[in-house]
């Protein structure tokens, strides 16, 4: 089955204590992203990757990093989460940018 | 900057009643358009998608869309809604040959159907 999984699909973690939420798509799709999602916005990006070793950022990549070391994999890390970054986080994949992207089933994160 | 801008933040309606969901957009060029949808508790899914070719598509269970250029607008209907349709919906629009293929989203609309 073609899908986007994220680990965990919760967590509560404190201010300062580095987080690593992973990302993985069985699609052969060149182009990752991560979004997260907060009430009244709607959803925003943070960072994407074209393909293996080629990633940039969003609209809101402050406090976030990403790597794409191989295609199906591109896991977001909070090297010192603080409480404004308590959100729920999607990674979505497609072919190509500006196709369809197909969501993972979203990371809900608590910072303390 | 681009931005997308959904009319109503939440709709209520009885079941069989008619639903309109507005979507505009602010940007001149070429653009890619979807509509999502997240039930409740689960990731967004794929209504419909427009991309080029008849402005008035139509997507999974009974949703259609029309793009009106000259207004900017991708609005979502479907002539009678149940009880299942509840949930959030998202308009997105991606405009062509944006570097980094970006998607744009709407703030979203819940929509409550009532049975």
């Amino acid at each position: 089955e073609a899908q986007v999984t994220q680990n965990p699909r919760y967590l509560i973690t404190v201010t300062g204590k580095k987080l690593t939420v992973t990302c993985s798509q069985n699609m052969n799709h060149e182009y990752m992203s991560w979004y997260r999602q907060d009430p009244g916005l709607g959803l925003r990006q943070i960072y994407y990757s074209m393909n293996v070793e080629v990633t940039d950022k969003g609209d809101v990549p402050e406090g976030y990093k990403v790597s794409r070391k191989e295609k199906r994999n591109f896991p977001l890390i909070l090297e010192s989460p603080s409480p404004n970054q308590t959100s729920l986080y999607f990674c979505a994949s497609s072919s190509q940018p500006g196709e369809t992207q197909y969501f993972g089933p979203g990371t809900r994160l608590l910072v303390l | 900057a681009q931005s997308v801008s959904q009319h109503n933040h939440h709709v209520i309606l009885s079941e069989a009643a008619s639903l309109e969901l507005g979507c505009n957009y602010s940007y001149g060029g070429t653009v890619n358009l979807f509509w999502y949808v997240q039930y409740p508790g689960q990731h967004l899914q794929l209504l419909l998608k427009y991309f080029s070719g008849d402005p008035l598509v139509k997507g999974i269970k009974g949703f259609e869309a029309e793009f009106i250029k000259s207004k900017f607008s991708f609005n979502l209907r479907k002539p009678s809604v149940q009880w299942s349709d509840t949930a959030e919906y998202f308009c997105a629009v991606n405009a062509r040959y944006n570097q980094g293929g970006k998607l744009i989203f709407g703030q979203g609309t819940e929509l409550s159907v009532k049975p």
